[in-house]
């Protein structure tokens, strides 16, 4: 069985200031690894995903994320944020072998800009 | 139309109506998913259809039943539901269930 832990439902953070939303993991088995963001009335999309190689993923949108096996973490961060960044954040985990079949949600972080 | 639509995307009914949520995906996908989105709890995997047969059914009651005519659509047929029932419904796709999953805006869905 996989869990997937989200400590803060929601963070605050002012504009252009740095941001880090963290995300745990347990799993007996290899995970992929994931962040998705749903914008206010829409639904989730991909925001960037650890499967294999460089520990180190990055969105194209200025996110960044790191797989740390050690911790079993995925924190998610980014540098500068802006007002557009206001959404719903998201880590998912899933076995590798099952995929989507057994994959597992965090309960969100909700990230608010304040201009 | 691009993506994954779904309707309605709000939706009214007492506890003894019949209705169904639809939706359609234009992405050539082979998978498809029903998740609930309840306020404080983790996305809930509800069903999924791979090559239209149901591969997954996470101990959802009887009164959600999916039904996937075929690869492009995926129906939830509700019945007798509860006030607790009450959340948004989120129907995804993918090109496999290894693949990453593309998401519908939600029915939003309130039981009285």
């Amino acid at each position: 069985a996989q869990s997937v832990t989200q400590l803060d439902s929601q963070v605050p953070v002012f504009e252009e200031a740095p941001v880090e939303l963290r995300c745990n993991y347990s799993s007996s088995v290899s995970v992929y690894l994931f962040w998705y963001v749903q914008y206010p009335n829409q639904g989730l999309q991909l925001l960037l995903k650890y499967l294999s190689g460089s520990t180190l993923v990055e969105s194209i949108n200025g996110f960044e994320a790191e797989f740390n096996k050690s911790q079993t973490s995925f924190h998610l961060r980014k540098p500068s944020v802006h007002i557009s960044d206001t959404a719903e954040y998201f880590c998912a985990v899933s076995d590798i072998n099952f995929g989507n079949e057994k994959l597992t949600f965090g309960t969100g972080t909700r990230l608010t800009i304040i201009p | 139309e691009t993506g994954v639509t779904q309707t309605p995307r709000h939706l009214v009914m007492g506890m003894t109506n019949k209705k169904s949520l639809k939706c359609e995906q234009h992405l050539g996908h082979n998978a498809m998913y029903w998740y609930k989105q309840s306020a404080k709890k983790p996305l809930e995997l509800m069903f999924v259809y791979n090559f239209k047969e149901q591969t997954e059914n996470n101990s959802v009651p009887s009164r959600f039943s999916p039904e996937c005519p075929n690869s492009s659509h995926l129906f939830l047929h509700l019945h007798t539901l509860q006030p607790e029932d009450s959340a948004l419904y989120l129907c995804a796709s993918s090109q496999s269930v290894l693949g990453e999953l593309f998401f519908g805006e939600g029915s939003r869905l309130t039981v009285l």
